[in-house]
């Protein structure tokens, strides 16, 4: 796999529904954090969480980080159809000081 | 809350032209970075730049490409000969050496 992998790639739910989305990467994170992109629009920073932490939560948005597995998952409770979007994770490495990865995104439809 | 802004945020140039993007980071903040989203594709890291100078660059940022501070206040990325391939979402990004990097709203490249 990639640093940085969404899966599903696509996911589509009902209006009140809980969506989740899963990345794995493969090398040791400094942090770990995942964005939102309305489609051809910028990405909206949601949530960092960093590799001492295992949970974190803000609103509606619950990220957890497994270290041990390399994984992360975003749930997204009670989703609305403005929730429809694209969902980044993206790493920083603790080999390289600046860059930022990101996975290829889930791509989430919210029906009314 | 702070913003980072970006300039035009649509460009279309033809092939073989020099276009400069601009970007006004937040205004503490020292470390700068570009990327670019292919249409469909994911966020690619380009280049990162600190202290005036590129602290690291992918294999995507050839002799094409380059990156200046002209007034201590914007950060710009030049191509000299744009492509077709060109063609894309580019994101500045800065941030002041906490873990987050605040993305700009993304200028779209469109090179005919």
């Amino acid at each position: 796999s990639q640093q940085g992998e969404e899966d599903p790639q696509a996911l589509s739910i009902q209006e009140g529904e809980n969506a989740t989305m899963n990345c794995s990467y493969k090398t040791s994170i400094n942090n770990l954090q995942w964005y939102r992109q309305n489609s051809g629009r910028g990405l909206v920073h949601l949530i960092l969480i960093r590799s001492n932490e295992r949970e974190k939560h803000s609103g509606r948005l619950r990220v957890t980080l497994d270290t041990s597995k390399k994984s992360s998952s975003l749930l997204i409770t009670a989703s609305r159809a403005a929730d429809t979007a694209s969902y980044f994770c993206a790493t920083k490495l603790k080999t390289s000081y600046d860059k930022v990865i990101f996975g290829p995104g889930t791509s989430l439809s919210v029906i009314p | 809350e702070p913003e980072v802004t970006q300039t035009p945020s649509h460009q279309v140039t033809q092939m073989g032209q020099e276009v400069i993007l601009r970007c006004v980071p937040i205004s503490n903040h020292l470390y700068f970075y570009w990327y670019r989203q292919i249409l469909g594709q994911k966020v690619e890291f380009l280049v990162s730049f600190y202290n005036n100078e590129i602290s690291e660059k992918s294999e995507i940022f050839d002799d094409q490409f380059s990156v200046e501070r002209p007034d201590g206040s914007n950060f710009t990325l030049k191509i000299r000969s744009t492509k077709l391939e060109d063609s894309a979402m580019y994101f500045c990004a800065t941030y002041w050496g906490s873990f987050e990097q605040y993305f700009g709203p993304g200028t779209r490249l469109t090179v005919t």
